[in-house]
Parts: C-alpha cells; structure tokens; sequence
C-alpha cells in the first residue's frame, strides 16, 4: 500500500497561473480533506469530502476548488493563484468504519510558491 | 467554534531532559477527541496519539507519555530523556464529534530542538 500520494512535491507558480493538486489514496477510505500549513498557523482545513461526488467547505476555503469524481482522488484547484496561496498543501483520507474516521492518514505534502 | 491553543511556539532542550508539551483546547461538545502528531524536518505528519474525551486514563508509551485532563481542558506531552532525534514541530489537534467528515483543527504547532 502506498498510502496517500500528493502529486506535484513542488510547484512554483506565477501570480495568476492556474493549477491542480492531485491526492490519491490506495485504503478505500471514504473521507478526505485538504490542508494548508503556514509558518506559525499550524494547518488549516481547506475543503474536504465524505464521499465520491460530495465536497464541503473548510476553514479557508476561498480560492480553491475541489472535485471528487473518484473514491481514491480528490483533486484542489487553485484558478488563479496568489501569493497568499504560498503554503505546503497536505491531504489526507480517513474511513469511518468502526468509528475510526478519526484517524486521518496524511500525505507527504506539496509544496506551492506563487511569485 | 473548536479552539487548540499551543502556548509554547519554540522550546530548547540539552539531550536527556525532560520536556513537556501544552495543549489547551476549546469545544463545546461532550464527546470529542484529541490527538498529537509529529513533523520532522523532512516535513510528513507522523500519528503518536489519539484520545478520546471519555477516557481520562494517562497514556504512556516508552519515552513518551500524555496527560489528559478535562477540568481545566488540557491535553499535554511529556517526552522524557529527551533525544536529538525528537527534535520536530508537534501538533496537537482536536475533532469534535460529528455525523461525518471528522474535521481536524490543529494548535500552532511547538518547534522542539534537542541539543547535543
């Protein structure tokens, strides 16, 4: 099992460029969240899913889009990026069988500079 | 609102003491639970513990050990004998009971250096 990949590690954007951040998970897990980690702020939900097909807004959801086609993808998309987008972006996937949903698996992050 | 308040942004340490970790969180539901997760230089999040709000026994597990204590809405980490190789941020978060989507809300995060 890989667990769950992030795909890019890294990216540098301009101001205005668009782009899309790839999680996969290979455990069947139902539910999955994207976060921002920022210098001092700890990391901040952006959007999550509990489900194929469903999305729901986090804590700093504006400026990114989220699609869930797939059980094992959840894609984040950023339409046109900013310099406040500059963060390491994690995801991570949890099931809610036997009320383990509490345990979120993380990626390896990526990490997003926008100039 | 869920709240986790790390207190403790930066804290230094000589190998082999001894050092703890505060964590103060904010709900309003009865039934939440808590976790700390480590990330080390190399910057993944690594799982050390879950807590659930009706279990206040304390946790030990080899250098590690978790103070629960709901009166005064604590959840702190000791790491005994410290050791270089702890040196990271350690999170501590929070997920409140819900019907689904378990949202995690994670405090500021202590950067933790152990000296030589």
């Amino acid at each position: 099992n890989a667990g769950v990949t992030q795909t890019p590690k890294f990216r540098v954007l301009k101001t205005g460029q668009s782009m899309t951040l790839l999680c996969a998970q290979d455990m069947n897990h139902e539910y999955m969240y994207w976060y921002r980690q920022d210098p001092g702020m700890g990391l901040r939900l952006i959007h999550y899913s509990v489900g194929e097909g469903t999305t729901a807004k986090g804590e700093v959801p504006d400026g990114y889009n989220v699609s869930r086609l797939k059980k094992q993808n959840f894609l984040l998309g950023l339409e046109s990026a900013a310099p406040s987008q500059t963060s390491v972006y994690f995801c991570a996937s949890s099931t809610p069988e036997a009320r383990r949903h509490y345990e979120q698996y993380f990626g390896p992050g990526t990490r997003l500079t926008v100039t | 609102a869920q709240k986790v308040t790390q207190a403790q942004t930066e804290i230094s340490v000589v190998e082999k003491e001894d050092v703890t970790l505060d964590c103060v969180y904010e709900t309003r539901d009865t039934t939440y639970y808590l976790f700390w997760y480590k990330q080390p230089p190399s910057g993944e999040l690594v799982f050390l513990i879950r807590r659930n709000s009706f279990d206040e026994q304390n946790e030990i597990s080899g250098r590690y050990s978790w103070n629960f204590q709901k009166s005064t809405s604590s959840f702190n980490f000791t790491i005994t004998a410290s050791q270089v190789v702890d040196s990271a941020v350690y999170f501590c978060a929070l997920s409140e009971e819900e019907t689904s989507g378990s949202r995690l809300t994670f405090g500021e995060g202590t950067q933790l250096t152990v000296n030589p």
